[in-house]
């Protein structure tokens, strides 16, 4: 079952500007990670922030975790093409039945030239 | 170090045929992990191999399974196929156990089409 949640579901910029994710999630979490998915391609992860821990850095990356409100963004700044692709949240557990990952459905960033 | 490789890359089978996909991960992770990719479903969670004991298993039918071996290579089986399954499938791998803080790193997945 899906935990996670994206918004928006598509995203579209000019080279250079900001992006923002967010991701909603619905149960306590370990920790919650973002990947990024090039068309037909595997997940390749960008970022991992801990369940303690409120923002993360990683180059043009910036995440912030908010657990109070089950929330979490993604920002990317300064796009560029090449960061056009499908961007996943994910949610490590435990859960009742045991541990996983959870993915949420996605939001497809489209940078424009 | 090389990186998670998933073979095959294509597969075409016919409905009722099964079929067995191929999982090598990244020396010395010992977590391997399985999911079905669907643009209906998003990315739907299988199951998760440790040391090779199944730790825990998604919500699929029992025709999905799966094994690993000692040297941490994981095969995943789906037996009586349904158009249904056709699908991205993708592991991944990782140095500990599935959520306890430790990056998953994905192979670039078996496209698998049922006719």
């Amino acid at each position: 079952s899906q935990q996670g949640e994206e918004d928006p579901q598509a995203l579209s910029i000019q080279e250079g500007e900001n992006a923002t994710m967010n991701c909603s999630y619905k149960t306590s979490i370990n920790n919650l990670q973002w990947y990024r998915q090039n068309s037909g391609r595997g997940l390749v992860h960008l970022i991992l922030i801990r369940s303690n821990e409120r923002e993360k850095h990683s180059g043009r990356l910036r995440v912030t975790l908010d657990t109070s409100k089950k929330s979490s963004s993604l920002l990317i700044t300064a796009s560029r093409a090449a960061d056009t692709a499908s961007y996943f949240c994910a949610t490590g557990g435990p859960w009742a039945r045991g541990n996983d990952m959870r993915f949420g459905a996605g939001t497809r960033l489209t940078v424009k030239p | 170090k090389a990186g998670v490789t998933q073979t095959p890359r294509y597969l075409i089978k016919t409905r009722g045929q099964q079929v067995t996909l191929s999982c090598s991960p990244i020396s010395g992770h010992r977590s391997v992990s399985w999911y079905q990719q669907t643009p209906g479903q998003g990315l739907q969670f299988l199951f998760e191999y440790f040391s090779e004991t199944q730790r825990n298993k998604g919500n699929f039918p029992g025709r999905f399974s799966g094994r690993q071996f000692s040297n941490s290579r994981s095969e995943m089986n789906v037996s009586t196929l349904e158009l249904g399954d056709s699908a991205l499938y993708l592991c991944a791998s990782s140095f500990r156990v599935l959520s306890y803080n430790s990056p998953l790193h994905f192979g670039n997945g078996t496209r698998l089409t049922v006719t």
